[in-house]
């Protein structure tokens, strides 16, 4: 059974790059035709979907963020991470890394998800 | 603002039936699969529907999703203390070069 577990620092200085990783356990995270993807909550608000990374490595970000967003793989360590630059305020959110299957171009949605990490982003 | 538009809540008794709306647009619920994801308070969201009407194994045929056009509905029947949550849906969007896109929740009540 796959597990995410995301990691990286609770606060974050603004302007300053926010970096966190999701490790991968029960399965390896370059086997099978998955999106490995970064969602984000504010407290008390909806789901902000970050962006995605292929198994092959190509990546899809928000077009909101996608000047500051980098998402990568690192298949030796079973991990994918996030990196989110220039923050403010408005960046501090619950980050859910997640797994998504992909069979011939079709979404099956995000089947695992990490219990997510609180980001905060003060001075 | 969200892209998918949801009522910001619902209730409903024991043993109801219950859906929750979600209207769209012609480049992403028009044109794609719909998902519904459940979060219960203080935890992670779960896939709830994938590709518009699919339950995934676990999630008990009391859970229903449906797809008109540019909206979806999510049905819940024989409705439970334990359903008492926040309900997304979500859509691949084809503009601005593709993006996932969610509704803005909608907070279901179990009076």
């Amino acid at each position: 059974q796959v597990q995410l577990q995301e990691s990286g620092p609770g606060l974050v200085k603004p302007s300053q790059t926010l970096s966190l990783t999701c490790t991968v356990s029960g399965g390896s995270i370059s086997s099978g035709s998955y999106y490995w993807s970064w969602i984000r909550q504010p407290a008390g608000k909806g789901l902000e979907w970050i962006g995605r990374i292929y198994t092959s490595g190509s990546t899809n970000y928000n077009p909101s963020l996608k000047s500051r967003v980098t998402i990568s793989v690192d298949t030796s360590k079973n991990q994918f991470s996030l990196k989110l630059s220039s923050v403010t305020a408005a960046d501090t959110a619950v980050y859910y890394c997640a797994r998504e299957s992909v069979v011939r171009g079709v979404l099956y949605g995000m089947d695992v998800w990490g219990q997510g990490t609180t980001v905060t982003v003060s001075s | 603002q969200s892209v998918l538009t949801q009522p910001p809540s619902a209730s409903g008794t024991p043993g109801q039936r219950v859906t929750i709306s979600c209207s769209g647009s012609s480049s992403n619920i028009g044109s794609n699969y719909v998902y519904w994801y459940q979060q219960l308070p203080g935890t992670a969201p779960k896939l709830l529907i994938y590709r518009n009407n699919q339950r995934p194994s676990g999630v008990p045929d009391r859970f229903s999703g449906s797809k008109s056009g540019t909206s979806a509905s999510l049905a819940i029947s024989g409705l439970r203390s334990e359903d008492e949550a926040d309900y997304y849906c979500a859509a691949w969007d084809d503009s601005l070069s593709g993006r996932a896109v969610f509704g803005g929740g909608t907070q279901l009540t179990v009076l």
